[in-house]
């Protein structure tokens, strides 16, 4: 089946560490996304790639990093920067940045303990 | 800079009721227009995509409407029932996009709740 995975889909983080979300998809897109979702703040844009090797950062990239070596994978890296990280982390992928539909995987929520 | 608006925040309705679901845009200059659906704790999932050069689009029970000259989309869900109680995002692919905007602007979405 395409589609977006996301994993792990739970992950708990300690003060200090640096954690990444895998982020993979199998639709031959060229743009992916990584968006924070936190209660009544709605969906907020950390990184966008809209071609291998390509990145650009979004309004809160602060404190994250992210890689495109691939096509296939988008993961983000929350550095110890990250002052508050708890949070819903949200993937996406569309097949060109422009004129198409974006498909979202199904989260990834991290705590800090 | 591109700004997306979904009115009401909340809504709750009986089960069977028609609803309309509301999202406005202030740049006119888009690609397209899409619906999604949330529910608690999970991804969004694509119910509608209109090209900015269409007027709406069907998908069962769901209709979305596109009025780009005055910014404006609808949802419209009809014979509404429990299982639609979600909430409801829009997203606009904006054209002039490449910086910290990106070029999918995504409004803050309606929660709807459908009692039985």
């Amino acid at each position: 089946d395409g589609g977006i995975t996301q994993s792990p889909k739970y992950l708990f983080r300690k003060e200090g560490q640096n954690v990444t979300l895998s982020c993979e998809q199998n639709l031959n897109h060229d743009a992916m996304y990584w968006y924070r979702q936190d209660p009544g703040q709605g969906l907020r844009l950390i990184y966008y790639s809209q071609i291998v090797n390509d990145f650009q950062k979004g309004d809160i990239a602060e404190g994250y990093s992210v890689s495109r070596e691939k096509k296939e994978s988008f993961p983000l890296t929350v550095t110890s920067a990250q002052k508050n990280p708890t949070a819903f982390y949200l993937c996406a992928s569309s097949l060109f940045p422009e004129n198409t539909e974006a498909f979202f995987g199904q989260g990834t929520r991290l705590t800090v303990v | 800079k591109q700004e997306v608006t979904q009115i009401p925040a909340a809504l709750s309705v009986p089960e069977g009721e028609n609803l309309v679901l509301n999202c406005s845009f202030t740049d006119s200059a888009i690609y397209n227009l899409q619906w999604f659906r949330q529910d608690p704790g999970k991804g969004l999932t694509s119910l509608l995509l209109i090209q900015s050069s269409q007027r709406e689009q069907t998908s069962g029970r769901l209709n979305a409407s596109l009025d780009k000259s005055s910014g404006r989309s609808t949802l419209y869900i009809a014979a509404s029932q429990p299982g639609d109680s979600a909430t409801y995002l829009c997203a606009v692919n904006i054209r002039d996009y490449g910086g910290s905007q990106g070029n999918l602007i995504f409004g803050k979405g309606t929660k709807l709740s459908v009692k039985p």
